[in-house]
């Protein structure tokens, strides 16, 4: 297995655009994170997913993200209108199952100018 | 508000002395596991502890679990510049399922 697979690497966009964040588990894995890390604020969780249902959405900072997972093998981080305060790397990261250890992807490392 | 906390934030030693990085929790814990973070990278896992009191050693890394299963530690012995990176504590807080909650992390620099 490749592991998981982010994409986009890096994004650069201006202030006001919507950026989507792309994210591909390991096959099997039955959850899914997504993680923000600043070094202000370190590895936040913003939200996962259970057999591709969101199970808590509780660190999502705002209305302006959001998530989904219509299958299991695919996932998105939508950030619409997207500020510079969203500035930061993107981690997303699958795991087999409840006690299991998570597997991180490389990262979307996003900046909003 | 962050309720996985890291000590120290930060620290720089030579190589062969050692480390220890310090998690602690307000809740109880389900389980802890550790991960490294190198510059640039993304976190992989190292370990995982379950029970009260447990001790892992992975060759010159040691993991403890406290009696309580509200804090954890990382020694590192005699360090190497291979060793540098961020450790990150992550833990399952009692009652939160499977949400996996990082500590705030400790970033080591070793140098020759």
């Amino acid at each position: 297995d490749a592991g998981v697979i982010q994409s986009p690497r890096h994004e650069v966009t201006e202030m006001g655009q919507e950026v989507t964040l792309r994210c591909k588990p390991i096959s099997g894995h039955d959850y899914l994170f997504w993680y923000r890390q600043t070094m202000m604020r370190g590895l936040e969780l913003l939200i996962y997913f259970n057999n591709n249902v969101p199970i808590d959405d509780s660190g999502m900072p705002e209305d302006r993200f959001s998530a989904k997972m219509p299958n299991a093998s695919f996932s998105t981080l939508k950030i619409q209108p997207s500020e510079p305060r969203d500035s930061a790397v993107y981690f997303c990261a699958s795991m087999a199952g409840w006690g299991a250890e998570a597997f991180f992807g490389q990262g979307t490392r996003l900046t909003v100018v | 508000g962050q309720q996985v906390m890291q000590i120290p934030q930060y620290q720089h030693v030579q190589e062969g002395e050692d480390f220890t990085t310090y998690c602690n929790s307000s809740t109880t814990l389900s389980n802890i596991q550790w991960y490294k973070q190198r510059p640039g990278g993304h976190p992989v896992f190292l370990i995982q502890l379950v029970k009260s009191g447990e001790v892992k050693k992975q060759k010159r890394l040691t993991f403890q679990f406290g009696e309580a299963k509200k804090n954890s530690s990382l020694h590192i012995t005699a360090t190497q510049t291979t060793d540098v990176g961020t450790y990150f504590c992550a833990g399952r807080l009692a009652g939160t399922a499977s949400k996996l909650t990082f500590g705030t992390g400790t970033r080591l620099q070793v140098t020759l």
